[in-house]
């Protein structure tokens, strides 16, 4: 069993909807990523928060916004998205980002938009 | 640029014969080199890392692998394959600049046949 929770697994949603993705850890991890998967290809990175501050956000549309509410918890809010959107996005957190610790995944949340 | 390559989309081999999967690597200094396995509908689950010392690096479910620093290689392998084996595996580096980045390859579908 994975020790990255994410909810929901299975969303749908329309071009006009917002949603929220969500992602919880009790590792004690300082450091949390949302990646972005297609089918058969590598996860591809959109945000990092370090001890709760954005860190990195790989140039992704405004049409999502991070959030870290507090150690523990991460979000992904969702608005006006497109058809390309759709995709698994996965959850992750590591003891830190200096450290060479590993990723640990979530199952991910597969995201359809139609 | 750091990068890393997995030559091989798929790999096939019998049930009970070693099994090999491969990645080379670009990195300026000392990599820091992981090994991921994805199995359907999940997110990737962290088998093994190379950081320093001993070149051959035992991980989970029996996967072992190998570093080797002069062909920049960093193959995972495993002794007696098994049907529950066959998955997505991914190599990926860490970007030492300090950074949050892990560099994933393309992946390799393991195909393990009964």
């Amino acid at each position: 069993d994975t020790e990255v929770t994410q909810t929901p697994k299975h969303l749908v949603m329309g071009m006009t909807n917002k949603k929220s993705l969500k992602c919880e850890q009790h590792m004690g991890h300082r450091a949390m990523y949302w990646y972005k998967q297609k089918a058969k290809k590598p996860p591809e990175l959109m945000f990092v928060y370090s001890y709760e501050k954005l860190s990195i956000n790989e140039s992704v549309p405004s049409r999502f916004s991070p959030e870290c509410p507090n150690s523990s918890l991460l979000n992904l809010h969702l608005h006006a998205l497109q058809p390309e959107d759709s995709a698994l996005y996965l959850c992750a957190s590591s003891q830190s980002g200096t450290s060479n610790s590993p990723l640990h995944f979530g199952n991910g949340t597969r995201l359809t938009v139609t | 640029a750091q990068s890393v390559a997995q030559p091989e989309d798929q790999v096939n081999v019998a049930e009970g014969n070693p099994l090999t999967v491969k990645c080379t690597y670009s990195v300026s200094g000392n990599p820091y080199l992981f090994w991921y396995v994805q199995y359907p509908n999940r997110g990737l689950q962290f088998l093994l890392k190379y950081i320093t010392g001993d070149n051959l690096v035992k991980g989970s479910y029996g996967f072992e692998a190998e570093f080797n620093k002069s062909q920049t290689s960093f193959h995972l392998k495993k002794p007696s394959a098994l049907v529950s084996d066959s998955a997505l595996y991914f190599c990926a580096v860490r970007d030492i600049r300090g950074t949050y980045k892990y560099i994933f390859g393309t992946g390799t579908r393991l195909k393990v046949l009964a």
